[in-house]
């Protein structure tokens, strides 16, 4: 058990929703991650937060946002929901200059 | 996008066999990582690897760093069946505050009594 958790555990919507994925990240982190893994694929990057500031971002398009509270836990939102958007969320928590990510174990989204 | 490719795909070996799995990787680094995920849960952090780094070991596991070919490979020696997992290779380009990782496609490695 890292200490990260997320919600939900499972989630169904249609094309075109939104859809709001929550992370609590490990008691003393203040850096949360998010990756999206798709069906066989390995986790791909979305964006981190430090400090409730956006800290990068991958190759995602701008319907995909985040923010990150006070008590540096997180939200991944995704707005109009597309059937790719299918996939394992991944949130990951760390110290700011730690190397390690510690990952929770994923909100599974399934886009019909 | 990904990072780069893992070799092989999949893997099947029986219980006391070793396991050797190899990452390729596109861009320079600051260090690599290997994670395990069982069954599309969760990533667990194994070993880390710094750039300047060519081996280390963790208990049973052994990863090498070859910054020139840019690759490595992860040996687990003596293999169990709880090894059941798929192997995600990680780098992080070291810029910023904090690591983001780029991962490769992964091993599925099944190991049989």
């Amino acid at each position: 058990e890292t200490g990260v958790t997320q919600s939900p555990t499972h989630l169904i919507k249609t094309r075109g929703q939104q859809v709001t994925l929550r992370c609590s990240s490990q008691s003393g982190h203040n850096t949360v991650s998010w990756y999206q893994q798709a069906l066989g694929q390995g986790p791909q990057f979305i964006f981190q937060y430090y400090r409730e500031e956006e800290n990068g971002r991958g190759n995602f398009p701008p319907r995909f946002s985040g923010l990150q509270f006070p008590n540096y836990s997180s939200e991944l939102n995704v707005n109009a929901l597309e059937l790719d958007d299918s996939a394992l969320y991944l949130c990951a928590s760390s110290w700011s200059r730690q190397e390690t990510q510690y990952f929770g174990p994923g909100t599974r989204l399934l886009v019909l | 996008s990904q990072q780069g490719e893992e070799d092989p795909q999949a893997l099947s070996i029986q219980e006391g066999e070793n396991a050797t799995m190899n990452c390729s990787y596109k861009t320079s680094i600051n260090n690599l990582q290997w994670y395990r995920q069982n069954s599309g849960r969760g990533l667990v952090h194994l070993i880390l690897i710094r750039s300047n780094e060519r081996e280390k070991h963790s208990g049973r596991l052994r990863v090498t760093l070859d910054t020139s070919k840019k690759s490595s490979s992860l040996l687990i020696t003596a293999s169990r069946a709880a090894d059941t997992a798929s192997y995600f290779c990680a780098t992080d380009e070291g810029t910023g505050t904090a690591s983001k990782l780029t991962f490769g496609t992964g091993t599925r490695l099944q190991v049989t009594l």
